[in-house]
């Protein structure tokens, strides 16, 4: 397995209230991503970064917010959560090369 | 940016048959396509890609097949197992680190 952890792998919060999901990478690899997962729609790109502290949206980036001020840590924050942002979420890295994606963390928004 | 349409969205085969999956993609500057497979509740995983200057690639009894003129590329899975059922999932990317997926083909490979 690559090196990546996400975590929490599973969490269930209440519409409105701030979630904060965390991409660990031991890989010293420049790029992170964060997808959403959804039935019939794939892998959608949430929002990347290109290095600390450069990161830039995907498609589907309204309503979250990403922050990156180590190589190894990618945050994705809801500020508000709705519960159409109930999905499963991945982590994914590459270096120019294939993406590897992390264990994925289940998030049920109430 | 790119758009990746795949087809078709469920496949049922009998084991020891072949599986194909198709999908297109809008931007003719793609150059890498790379192939997923994810097993239930699992992470999708590499299983096979393709670069623009090259046809086709074989691993085992994996392939996939790209046609740059017609912007479409294809992966294809020969005598298909039970443990092939899974989700597929194609990509293309023109930088390599922007990745666009199609919607994902549920192969069910029946014993």
């Amino acid at each position: 397995d690559a090196g990546i952890t996400q975590s929490p792998r599973h969490k269930v919060t209440e519409t409105g209230t701030p979630v904060t999901l965390r991409c660990h990478q031991t890989e010293n690899h420049r790029y992170m991503y964060w997808y959403r997962q959804d039935p019939g729609h794939g892998l959608r790109l949430i929002h990347y970064s290109y290095g600390v502290k450069d990161t830039d949206k995907g498609e589907v980036s309204d309503g979250y917010s990403v922050s990156r001020s180590k190589t190894e840590d990618f945050l994705l924050t809801l500020e508000s959560a709705t519960s159409s942002q109930t999905s499963v979420y991945f982590c994914a890295i590459s270096d120019n090369s294939p993406l590897h994606f992390g264990n994925g963390t289940r998030l049920t928004v109430t | 940016g790119e758009n990746v349409e795949q087809h078709p969205s469920t496949l049922s085969v009998q084991e020891g048959d072949s599986a194909v999956i198709k999908c297109t993609y809008s931007d003719s500057a793609s150059n890498y396509f790379p192939w997923y497979k994810q097993e239930l509740g699992k992470r999708p995983q590499l299983i096979i890609d393709i670069r623009s200057n090259v046809g086709e690639k074989k691993d085992q009894r994996i392939a996939v097949t790209l046609n740059k003129t017609a912007k479409h590329f294809s992966l294809h899975i020969t005598e298909t197992q039970p443990e092939d059922s899974a989700v597929y999932f194609c990509a293309a990317t023109t930088t390599g680190n922007q990745f666009y997926f199609g919607t994902g083909t549920s192969l069910t490979v029946i014993p």
